[in-house]
């Protein structure tokens, strides 16, 4: 079945600074991507979302490339800030119908003011 | 905004114990999902469920049960409730463009 591999698990950056956050997947029939987040204490909320027919998706200061040759996924924070502080989660979903999401293990970051 | 509610927040049993995990979504959605949070694994998927009376097994799904009663309701079932059950649960619904909306989670302590 579907791996989902997602580096690093851990980042710290200063405020201002870039992040990217890596998922790789198995499943060449992965069609669904995704990327939620969890603030501290909090439940899983949708960040972005990408489909295969795109392959970069931006907003809210991120952008979302996908590699669909490469199998690999990335989140980009280009000025991070204390307020983007949490759980990072890639989530992936192949396109046959049994509406399976796979999640990486997870990035925790921590933006230092 | 999708709802998904779950209950209890917190749950402490001892091993061999029985305990129900429930769920609620007023949504009208299909899918609905258990998954576990643990750290270093993320969230595994526990079990699934497209509609009342369906099952689907997910990738960890041995010691636990589960039953859709009704489009709304998704319960997960643990009969003998071991320490390695010890985690976060979360449900969640499948809403439209292939979203998850997530409940607030359940934290279990097995002891």
């Amino acid at each position: 079945g579907e791996q989902v591999e997602q580096r690093p698990p851990h980042l710290s950056v200063r405020e201002g600074d870039s992040a990217v956050i890596t998922c790789t997947y198995t499943d060449p029939n992965s069609y669904y991507f995704f990327w939620y987040k969890q603030e501290p204490g909090a439940s899983l909320q949708l960040l972005m979302k990408v489909f295969s027919s795109t392959e970069i998706n931006e907003g809210q200061g991120f952008t979302v490339l996908l590699n669909k040759k490469d199998k690999r996924l990335s989140l980009n924070l280009t000025a991070a800030h204390p307020g983007d502080s949490a759980a990072y989660f890639c989530a992936v979903s192949a396109d046959t119908g049994n509406y399976k999401y796979v999640f990486g293990a997870g990035t925790r970051l921590k933006v230092i003011a | 905004e999708a709802a998904v509610t779950q209950s209890p927040r917190n749950k402490v049993t001892v091993t061999g114990g029985n305990v129900t995990l429930s769920c609620r979504q007023t949504n009208s959605h299909n899918y609905m999902y258990w998954y576990r949070q643990d750290t270093g694994h993320g969230l595994r998927l526990i079990h699934y469920s497209y509609g009342a009376g369906n099952l689907q097994i997910g990738d960890v799904p041995d010691g636990y049960k589960a039953t859709r009663t009704t489009q709304e309701d998704f319960f997960l079932l643990l009969e003998l409730a071991s320490p390695s059950q010890t985690s976060l649960y979360f449900c969640a619904s499948k809403g439209v463009a292939e979203t998850l909306y997530f409940g607030s989670g359940t934290r279990l302590t097995v002891l």
